[in-house]
């Protein structure tokens, strides 16, 4: 099945760290850019951070640069999310979104289930 | 890129015709998507390059635009339709951004 997995969600308090995952299976991995997108509870999707196919290409919202950081282990068909300084406005749901990054098709086409994370004392 | 929809809800009854828009701060180019959320859901992929339906989706779904106007059309509207539409531009970026969201509900 075709699909990717979030995980790594939970309470943490703020200023702490967190490390999400993303779990591909079923497809190429390696072919495909993923990005982070969050959704704080009842607000609209913010996209967080991109990594290309081969992480030559890194990029971050200016909400998370300095935080954050994304990485990824193609032999693990596997993206992470090491969260640092946690606040209480990073509390959301953080799905992964794979991306054909191809000229004919740039958008997020298949999408993680979401890991909630939420940062309270 | 900011991207303003309208409205930022909508009622309507099965079997209607609704309209989306979306406006750009900026023009673009044709890296533009509309997904489907629905509760508890991830976000699903309806339209990207502007028109081009995702295999799957239902052809009641159609996207148009140009510039810094596009629309998001859902002609016959069905039960399961009723949902939170986003659009999103990646043209330039980063950031690649979304709209706030229409939420259509039944009437």
């Amino acid at each position: 099945e075709v699909q990717l997995v979030e995980s790594g969600g939970g309470l943490v308090q703020p200023g702490g760290s967190l490390r999400l995952s993303c779990e591909a299976s079923g497809f190429m991995f390696s072919r495909y850019s993923i990005n982070w997108v969050r959704q704080a509870p009842g607000k609209g999707l913010e996209w967080i951070s991109y990594i290309s196919d081969t992480s030559r290409t890194i990029y971050y919202a200016d909400s998370v640069k300095g935080r954050f950081t994304i990485s990824r282990d193609n032999a693990k068909n596997s993206v992470f999310l090491q969260m640092t300084r946690l606040r209480a406005e990073d509390t959301a749901v953080y799905f992964c979104a794979r991306d054909p990054d191809d000229p004919h098709k740039r958008v997020f086409d298949l999408w993680g289930q979401g890991t909630l994370v939420a940062v309270s004392s | 890129i900011q991207l303003t929809q309208s409205p930022s809800s909508l009622s309507a009854s099965v079997g209607d015709r609704v309209t989306i828009t979306c406006r750009a701060s900026e023009v673009m180019s044709s890296y533009f998507a509309w997904y489907q959320q629905k509760p508890g859901k991830a976000p699903k992929l309806l339209i990207y390059g502007v028109s081009t339906l995702e295999s799957g989706v239902p052809s009641r779904f159609s996207g148009s635009g140009s510039g810094t106007h596009f629309t998001l059309t859902i002609s016959g509207l069905q039960p399961e339709d009723f949902a939170t539409y986003y659009c999103q531009q990646m043209n330039i970026y980063p950031p690649i951004t979304f709209g706030q969201g229409t939420r259509l509900e039944i009437k």
